[in-house]
């Protein structure tokens, strides 16, 4: 158990359907995370929210939408994905201060299947 | 790119021995950790290594980072079955949020 918990596990959808992948940690940290893992690539960042900013990677499509409500927890909003969207969607938590990044907390990740 | 590789992709040895992965990046970091990961599941957290440490332990963990050649090592001594999943290594660099390496892929054989 590392203090991070996500919902769901697994989660299939449609092409037209609408879902949120729910994140929560309950280590004090200020930072959260959305990471998106496919089968033979590394990790990509999706979004943070850190020190109350939020910063994105330009690269991720407007489809996927984050919102991070408090410091506690962290949402990931899908609509109409595509096939390639399919992957495991890890969300983190860390403790982020001017110097840089200290270590990650993982959740356990959503198993995501976009038919 | 600032990504990290690492190598071997895949590495497979017998139950008892040691396992040696290597990680590579191109700029100057701030720490270099590495990560461990089951098929599925989140990553887990090995082992922080900073800028101006040269060897870090950790139970049979040893990680070692060579800044001028910017590289850094884990070994694995006396492996076991468990020990059986992929690994990351990620850095930092200025301010900077973590980058992640390829992974490398153990399989420990019984």
């Amino acid at each position: 158990e590392t203090g991070v918990t996500q919902t769901p596990r697994h989660l299939v959808m449609g092409m037209t359907n609408k879902k949120s992948l729910k994140c929560e940690q309950h280590l004090g940290h200020n930072a959260m995370y959305w990471y998106k893992q496919s089968a033979k690539k590394p990790l990509e960042l999706m979004f943070v929210y850190s020190l109350e900013e939020r910063v994105e990677n330009n690269s991720v499509p407007s489809r996927f939408s984050p919102e991070c409500p408090n410091s506690s927890h962290l949402f990931l909003h899908l609509h109409t994905l595509q096939p390639e969207d399919s992957a495991l969607y890890l969300c983190a938590s860390s403790h982020h201060h001017r110097e840089g990044q200290e270590k990650l907390f993982f959740g356990s990740g959503t198993q995501l299947s976009v038919l | 790119s600032q990504q990290g590789e690492e190598d071997p992709q895949a590495l497979s040895i017998q139950e008892g021995e040691n396992a040696t992965m290597n990680c590579s990046y191109k700029t100057s970091i701030n720490n270099l950790q590495w990560y461990r990961q089951n098929s599925g599941r989140g990553l887990v957290h090995l082992i922080l290594i900073r800028s101006n440490e040269r060897e870090k332990h950790s139970g049979r963990l040893r990680v070692t980072l060579d800044t001028s050649k910017k590289s850094s090592s884990l070994l694995i001594t006396a492996s076991r079955a468990a020990d059986t999943a992929s690994y990351f290594c990620a850095f930092n660099f200025g301010n900077e949020k973590l980058t992640f390496g390829t992974g490398t892929r153990l399989t420990i054989i019984p």
